[in-house]
Order: structure tokens, then C-alpha cells, then sequence
């Protein structure tokens, strides 16, 4: 089936080390999403793809950047990552823009020790 | 800014109640609305998206209203079922190329 894929489900990191979160797609869409939720909190928006232009929201901070070497890939890397950054981390795609329909992968839940 | 609210929070009801989730909006110049389901640590299913022309959307059991002058959604569940237990979020696009702005969800239970 398609459908958009997270590695790993759970990581665990120490404060200031750097992690690296993995989105892949396989519905060929051309939008991907980087969103960060914190418990019983609204999906935040980090960054998004169209095609190879990147989006980066204004309050993101510059710890969190992102990589997309091809249309099925897209990377969220934590450069020093801080107890304040532990939450769920979200991909999601989207065929053409930002209005359409999203497809949301199963997320991978960060943990910093 | 854009600002989506729902209300209440949780919300807790026997199986085979009907029952409707609600969400508004502070700006109503909205391109389309989404409602979203999220199981406990999973991501986000689609369930249904209400262009800003459309006064409605039906999907099985579920029913999304969109009311755009009022700056107000609701979702109707029919017949719930322990199985609808999850969160359920709405997302407002503002225009075609901008993200969506979520709510911060209603945790819905349904008891057996």
C-alpha cells in the first residue's frame, strides 16, 4: 500500500547530542510536512518541501534543520537537541499544496535523557 | 493569524449516542477545513475535507458541516462505537498554498 513511512517509531537521545529523523513516501506526492506535537497540543508546523523549495515556518528554531534529497525522502535533523524538544514528530505529505488532502506518517516519539 | 479552537476538550459518551465535535476559526476567508483523527502515539488519518464552497461532507457515519461566515465547523458522529475512541482535530487552510493551522483536538471516549 502507499502510504508515508517513519524510522525510527522511538528514539532515544542525550541532551545536546545530535539526532536524525527519517520520512519516506511512496505516494509520490510533492509536498512533505515536518510537524512537532507535544502532548494534548495542536500539531506545530517546523518546515515544509514543495518539490525542492524549502519552507522554513518563522518560529522554527535554527536546532531544527531539514534535507530532502529526493522526492521520496525528507530528513529532520536535531543539531543539540534540548529536554524541550522531546515530543512526537510528525511527516506528512501532500499531492500538490498545502490545501490538499495530508498524509500523515506514524510519527516518531523523541525522547532526550 | 489564524486561530482554531475546539471545545470541549474531552468528552465522554455510552455506545450508540450521536454526538458532535465542534470547531472554530477566527478568520473566515478559509480555503478548505480538515478533520483529522489521531489514535493514542500515532500519526494522523484524514477523515474528511470540506472545500470553502461546500456546506457539507459525509463519509460513512460521519458527517463534517462547515459554516464559514460563523467561523464554525462541527462533526457529527452517528451510532458511535468504542472504536471511534481517539482524538479528533481540525485543520483550516487559509489560502491554497498555506499550511494548515490546527486545533488542539477533542479526546473522545466511547463507553462499551
Amino acid at each position: 500500500d502507499a502510504m508515508v513511512i517513519q524510522n525510527p517509531r522511538y528514539q532515544v537521545t542525550q541532551f545536546g547530542k545530535p539526532v536524525t529523523l527519517s520520512c519516506s513516501q511512496t505516494l509520490n506526492h510533492n509536498v512533505m510536512y515536518w510537524y512537532q506535537q507535544k502532548s494534548s497540543q495542536a500539531p506545530k508546523l517546523l518546515f515544509h518541501y514543495y518539490d525542492k523549495d524549502f519552507n522554513n515556518e518563522a518560529d522554527t528554531p535554527d536546532n531544527f534543520q531539514s534535507r530532502r534529497p529526493n522526492t521520496s525522502f525528507c530528513f529532520l535533523d536535531i543539531r543539540s537537541p534540548g529536554l524541550g524538544d522531546a515530543a512526537m514528530y510528525l511527516c506528512a505529505t501532500s499531492k500538490f499544496t498545502g490545501a490538499d488532502t495530508q498524509y500523515f506518517g506514524p510519527g516518531t516519539r523523541l525522547t532526550v535523557l | 493569524k489564524q486561530e482554531v479552537t475546539q471545545i470541549p476538550a474531552a468528552l465522554s459518551v455510552p455506545e450508540g449516542e450521536n454526538l458532535v465535535l465542534n470547531c472554530s476559526f477566527t478568520d473566515s476567508a478559509i480555503y478548505n477545513l480538515q478533520w483529522f483523527r489521531q489514535d493514542p502515539g500515532k500519526g494522523l488519518t484524514s477523515l474528511l475535507l470540506i472545500q470553502s464552497s461546500q456546506r457539507e461532507q459525509t463519509s460513512g457515519r460521519l458527517n463534517a458541516s462547515l459554516d464559514k461566515s460563523s467561523g464554525r465547523s462541527t462533526l457529527y458522529i452517528a451510532a458511535s462505537q468504542p472504536g471511534d475512541s481517539a482524538t479528533y482535530l481540525c485543520a483550516v487552510s487559509n489560502s491554497g498554498n498555506t499550511p494548515l493551522v490546527f486545533g488542539k483536538g477533542t479526546r473522545l471516549s466511547v463507553i462499551a
